[in-house]
């Protein structure tokens, strides 16, 4: 079964604290994808990573993916209460079809 | 707005019935995706259809199905219903057919509470 694991599964901080969270397979993707989900709506794409070691940022969102193509990072710099949500990464490894969601990240930033 | 619509928004039923859940996917784009998302879960891969074909199979239970029509909405069709299908169901598309960047834009779902 390929698997997109992301750590931390829950994350609560403080309004301006800085956070990453990681997304790891032992699978090489062919590229990735980060999301942003709020409660009861769908998921919404933030960014799409291709290239091994491709660093793109969106504001205070910095997406990294790794050299291998197996893993990636999403670091969110001075956090505010609009960012919370669900954190999902996805992609499709190389040669197939399937599209598969990592385990998501769930969150919490407090005022 | 991602561009893609399901219907219904909600939908109540009873265990042991069938329901039909709707959804026309971007302008343009030829793949349908439907998934499952329990209370505070992960999204479930359930199946995708490219251009009226079935392209890729996830965890989809054997009394659910789904068809992709020429053109290009896909229903998703839950018979027997149990409590424990009560769960959003999402369809999201995209316009890549082949392995490459697979950017998907998801439909605001399909809210199944089955009682």
């Amino acid at each position: 079964t390929q698997l997109l694991e992301q750590s931390p599964q829950f994350l609560s901080i403080q309004e301006g604290e800085n956070l990453t969270v990681y997304c790891n397979s032992s699978s090489v993707f062919s590229s990735l994808q980060w999301y942003r989900q709020e409660p009861g709506e769908g998921p919404v794409l933030l960014v799409t990573v291709v290239t091994g070691g491709e660093v793109k940022k969106l504001k205070r969102l910095t997406f990294q993916f790794g050299d291998a193509r197996k893993d990636s990072s999403l670091h969110i710099t001075a956090a505010q209460p609009g960012d919370t949500g669900l954190y999902l990464c996805a992609g499709v490894t190389s040669g197939t079809y399937k599209y598969i969601f990592g385990t998501g990240t769930r969150l919490k930033v407090l005022a | 707005d991602s561009g893609v619509t399901q219907t219904p928004k909600h939908l109540i039923t009873a265990t042991g019935q069938r329901v039909t859940l709707r959804c026309s996917p971007r302008s343009g784009d030829l793949s349908v995706y439907w998934y499952q998302q329990s209370l505070d879960q992960g999204l479930q891969f359930l199946i995708q259809y490219y251009n009226g074909e079935e392209r890729a199979k996830g965890n989809i239970l054997e009394r659910f199905s789904a068809q992709q029509f020429p053109d290009l909405h896909s229903e998703l069709n839950l018979s027997s219903l149990e409590l424990g299908d009560s769960a959003l169901y999402f369809c999201a598309s995209t316009g890549t057919g082949t392995t490459g960047s697979y950017e998907q834009f998801f439909g605001p779902g399909t809210r199944l509470t089955v009682l």
